[in-house]
């Protein structure tokens, strides 16, 4: 079963506005991860967030976490044509099982 | 630095063929290895994972098998494919020392699409 769960499925936007996507876990975690798709290539990894941590940024991302709701929100602020892709949160529950939730699908058009 | 590399990117089997997919990680020693599978538009499934040579986690029963003949190598395969098999497969790759900070990020291969017909 998937540990993580991304909404929304699917957010198309233009280019200047924010993205914003949430994901939701079930079990304790020591940290929460989000990673970018483009179509056809593999994951990358952007941004790690610890279970002591609430907020984080990097550049344009800002990631929240809240453990008492077991969810992590990943927002994008002024969205670029070429922050298009899938993006995902993973979790480890277990010891080195990184378990990936089905996926936000952003477009950003010009 | 690290570098994954993965092969072959594309091919197209027919169903009952054998399936051998390879992943090489360089630039690091005693990796943790991944090999997940990604069906169309959905998230990723993951199949196996390595902590050291020979020792292979196989997380869903199914038509596939995974070994680790070498330290940096992980293959993935099959005797016989089945329609079911098409899809997306990832090999991934993260640190295995826990002191180590990348032991908690994973760094994917550029992915291998597998069309069984």
């Amino acid at each position: 079963s998937q540990q993580g769960e991304e909404d929304p499925q699917a957010l198309s936007i233009q280019e200047g506005e924010n993205a914003t996507m949430n994901c939701s876990y079930k079990t304790s975690i020591n940290n929460l991860q989000w990673y970018r798709q483009n179509s056809g290539r593999g994951l990358v990894h952007l941004i790690l967030i610890r279970s002591n941590e609430r907020e984080k940024h990097s550049g344009r991302l800002r990631v929240t976490l809240d453990t008492s709701k077991k969810s992590s929100s990943l927002l994008i602020t002024a969205s670029r044509a070429a922050d298009t892709a899938s993006y995902f949160c993973a979790t480890a529950p277990g010891w080195g099982k990184f378990q990936f939730g089905a996926g936000t699908q952003v477009v950003v058009t010009p | 630095s690290q570098t994954i590399h993965q092969w072959p990117a594309t091919l197209v089997q027919p169903v009952g063929s054998p399936l051998s997919l390879e992943c090489t990680v360089e630039g690091t020693s005693n990796p943790n290895l991944y090999w997940y599978r990604q069906a169309a538009g959905r998230g990723l499934q993951l199949l196996f994972y390595s902590v050291g040579i020979g020792q292979i986690s196989s997380e869903v029963p199914q038509n596939l098998s995974a070994s680790r003949p070498q330290d940096r190598q992980f293959i993935l395969s099959s005797k016989k494919l089945l329609l079911s098999d098409s899809g997306f497969y990832l090999c991934a790759w993260r640190a295995g020392s826990v002191a180590n900070s990348g032991a908690n990020v994973l760094t994917f291969g550029a992915g291998s699409r597998l069309t069984v017909l």
